[in-house]
């Protein structure tokens, strides 16, 4: 089984700073990597996924990750955070081989301050 | 509107009450998922049904049974539950054809007295 380790818990920012989110995982086998977000009171929503292809992955709202085959990370980024930007963030793989299991990490909590 | 409905949104049980919680998805995909979401901690899967047909419980307590009708819809029985069992509970759906991710619903946040 896969683990995902996100060793940011909480990650105080001010608005329109730049900001990386840490995720790395634990197997470099065959893998899809994605990050969510989750606003307050709500469902996760998908940020940006890696499936194959070039390793920067951009998403909405301005997010990008890189995927880091050697360091088995998923680092996110955005070069300018907006105070909308404060949220919890997840960083999910997923094992294809294995019934499309996911595993997620224990999330980071990005506050962004005006 | 996420393509994934779960109801309700709030639920507060006694240990002995008997309740549901219900997911409805119109999305088109074929498989569905139960995962617990608490402080802290990675979310926690409890049951996925592929095709309809359950294929993860992830040593889940008994307390707690799924059910899936058909592949729009997915419900999780509770029963006797524990004040432990308070958490945020997300349903999610995905095609299992497609390399593609998970679509949540926004959780049914349960509290147990």
């Amino acid at each position: 089984a896969q683990s995902v380790t996100q060793l940011d818990s909480q990650v105080p920012v001010f608005e329109e700073a730049p900001v990386e989110l840490r995720c790395n995982y634990s197997s470099s086998v065959s893998v899809y990597l994605f990050w969510y977000v989750q606003y307050p009171n709500q469902g996760l929503q998908l940020l940006l996924k890696y499936l194959s292809g070039s390793t920067l992955v951009k998403g909405i709202n301005g997010f990008e990750a890189e995927f880091n085959k050697s360091q088995t990370s998923f680092h996110l980024r955005k070069p300018s955070v907006h105070i909308s930007d404060t949220a919890e963030y997840f960083c999910a793989v997923s094992d294809l081989g294995a019934g499309n299991q996911f595993y997620f990490g224990t999330g980071t909590s990005l506050t962004v301050i005006p | 509107e996420t393509g994934v409905t779960q109801t309700p949104r709030h639920l507060v049980m006694g240990m002995t009450n008997k309740k549901s919680l219900k997911c409805e998805q119109h999305l088109g995909h074929n498989a569905m998922y139960w995962y617990k979401q608490s402080a802290k901690k990675p979310l926690e899967l409890m049951f996925v049904y592929s095709l309809e047909e359950r294929v993860e419980n992830n040593s889940v307590p008994s307390r707690f049974s799924p059910e899936c009708p058909n592949s729009s819809h997915l419900f999780l029985h509770l029963h006797t539950l524990q004040p432990e069992d308070s958490a945020l509970y997300l349903c999610a759906s995905s095609h299992l054809a497609e390399a593609g991710e998970l679509f949540f619903g926004e959780g049914s946040r349960l509290t147990v007295l």
